[in-house]
């Protein structure tokens, strides 16, 4: 099993509409979890943070599941520059600054 | 603001070619690091730094050597490069702080034939 797992996509979505998805981890130690993204043929960036409490950043909602062992996006309002790859991104404990990067779910908003 | 700058942005090598791709940070970072970016496999650490003098390995390091003779700069050497080295290359730096922001290089892209 991937220590950090996506849905690869596509998910294809209508502009002004709600996609979520998930990401699962396997170390139930892990500490820190974040999401970034990158659009294509361009470097990664972080998109935010995952806090144990859920966080919010505008049209963007971050929710850590520790039971279940899994982090969550959800993109509200969808927009055409919404669509880009998005990364989860863990750092297991121990690990010090080590981050594992899943694969990456593919966002494609459309008119 | 210059970041994190990586070069070359292409480069195409033969089987057994050796190569450099530099990387090279302006804010201080104490962590730096190289990853590797291939179709369906997400980013795969390759070698990280936690501070001048001190490197280690990540994921894939086979083929790759590092050194960190500066906080600045964190070379990654391809000492004979081999066809399934063909991938784009991330070097990404941050603070030491474990929630800190990892950032990128535009990545360099590597074709070895």
């Amino acid at each position: 099993r991937k220590e950090v797992e996506q849905d690869p996509g596509p998910f294809n979505v209508p502009e002004g509409a709600t996609v979520a998805f998930n990401c699962t981890y396997s170390n139930s130690a892990s500490q820190s979890f974040f999401w970034y993204r990158q659009d294509c043929r361009k470097e990664p960036k972080l998109l935010m943070s995952v806090y144990s409490s859920g966080n919010e950043d505008g049209r963007f909602t971050a929710q850590l599941n520790r039971a279940s062992q899994y982090i969550s996006l959800l993109i509200r309002d969808s927009k055409l520059s919404d669509s880009a790859t998005y990364l989860c991104v863990v750092n297991p404990q121990g690990a010090g600054n080590k981050l594992t990067f899943g694969g990456g779910t593919r966002v494609l908003v459309k008119p | 603001n210059a970041g994190v700058t990586q070069t070359p942005k292409f480069q195409v090598l033969k089987t057994g070619q050796s190569m450099t791709l530099q990387c090279a940070q302006d804010m201080n970072h104490e962590y730096m690091s190289w990853y590797r970016q291939d179709p369906g496999m997400g980013l795969r650490l390759i070698h990280y730094s936690v501070g001048a003098g001190i490197t280690d390995q990540g994921e894939v390091p086979n083929g790759y050597n590092v050194s960190r003779s500066t906080t600045e700069d964190f070379p990654l050497r391809l000492l004979s490069a081999a066809p399934s080295q063909t991938s784009v290359y991330f070097c990404a730096s941050k603070t030491g702080l474990q929630t800190g922001e990892l950032f990128f290089g535009e990545g360099s892209r590597l074709t070895v034939l």
